[in-house]
């Protein structure tokens, strides 16, 4: 299964809402993760089962979607927030991951 | 707090087999509930997830990788395995070792990788 985000990668400003939207080659129901990746770092979990919010992650993070369309969402980017998401199907083997979209500072 | 540490040579000669392990604290692997996975990433690339064992021996490997690809767990020193062989130059990439969690929303299960280790990049080069 191919996951295709959009954008590939984005501009934008502190307490900009951003949408970052993965789309499945077929459908996934919800087992849709997304990670937030660092330089230099390994990728942290964000969301999984779609929607759910994993502990100690802000709520200002939120994901969407059933099927084969999927957004996570910031509400309001905060500094620290500049990274690349990747989101990740765990429906059928071989578990695949998005190419990434990069969250730059405008 | 469940900690993960890759460790491993950081070059590997082409058509040799690269071996990294992962050792695991502040949880034990043979308390079952969780699958313990690897995955590797280019540089400058996206993630590919190369398989994950559970603390049985059970394995499944991506599909791509399977012929090369082999996972260990030892239960004794908390640890898992990863061995890859026939490597070129295009295995070169940082190498992670995850766990991978399982939620019960019924009537589903759920999977996520919720804990990482730092990552260890290994070179192919002669």
């Amino acid at each position: 299964i191919q996951l295709t985000q959009s954008p590939s990668s984005l501009s934008a400003s502190v307490g900009d809402r951003v949408t970052i939207t993965c789309r499945a080659s077929q459908g996934i129901s919800s087992y849709l993760a997304w990670y937030q990746q660092k330089p230099g770092k390994a990728p942290k979990l964000l969301i999984y089962a779609a929607s759910t919010l994993q502990s100690g992650v802000p709520s200002r993070f939120s994901g969407s979607g059933s099927g084969t369309d999927f957004t996570l969402t910031i509400s309001s980017l905060q500094p620290e927030d500049f990274a690349t998401y990747y989101c990740q199907q765990l429906n059928s083997y071989a578990w695949t991951f998005g190419q990434g979209t990069k969250v730059e500072i405008k | 707090q469940v900690q993960l540490q890759e460790s491993g040579p950081g070059l590997v000669k082409p058509s040799q087999t690269l071996s990294l392990t992962c050792t695991v604290s502040g949880g034990s692997i043979s308390s079952g509930g969780y699958y313990w996975s690897w995955i590797r990433q280019h540089p400058g690339k996206g993630l590919e997830w190369i398989g994950y064992i559970y603390y049985s021996g059970s394995t499944y490997y991506n599909p791509s990788l399977k012929s090369r690809v082999t996972i260990s767990v030892d239960t004794s020193k908390n640890q898992f395995s990863l061995k890859l062989s026939s490597v070129t130059a295009a295995d070169t990439a940082v190498y992670y070792c995850a766990r991978v969690n399982v939620a019960t929303i019924p009537p589903a299960f759920y999977y996520y990788f919720d804990y990482w280790g730092q990552g260890t990049l290994v070179t192919v080069s002669s």
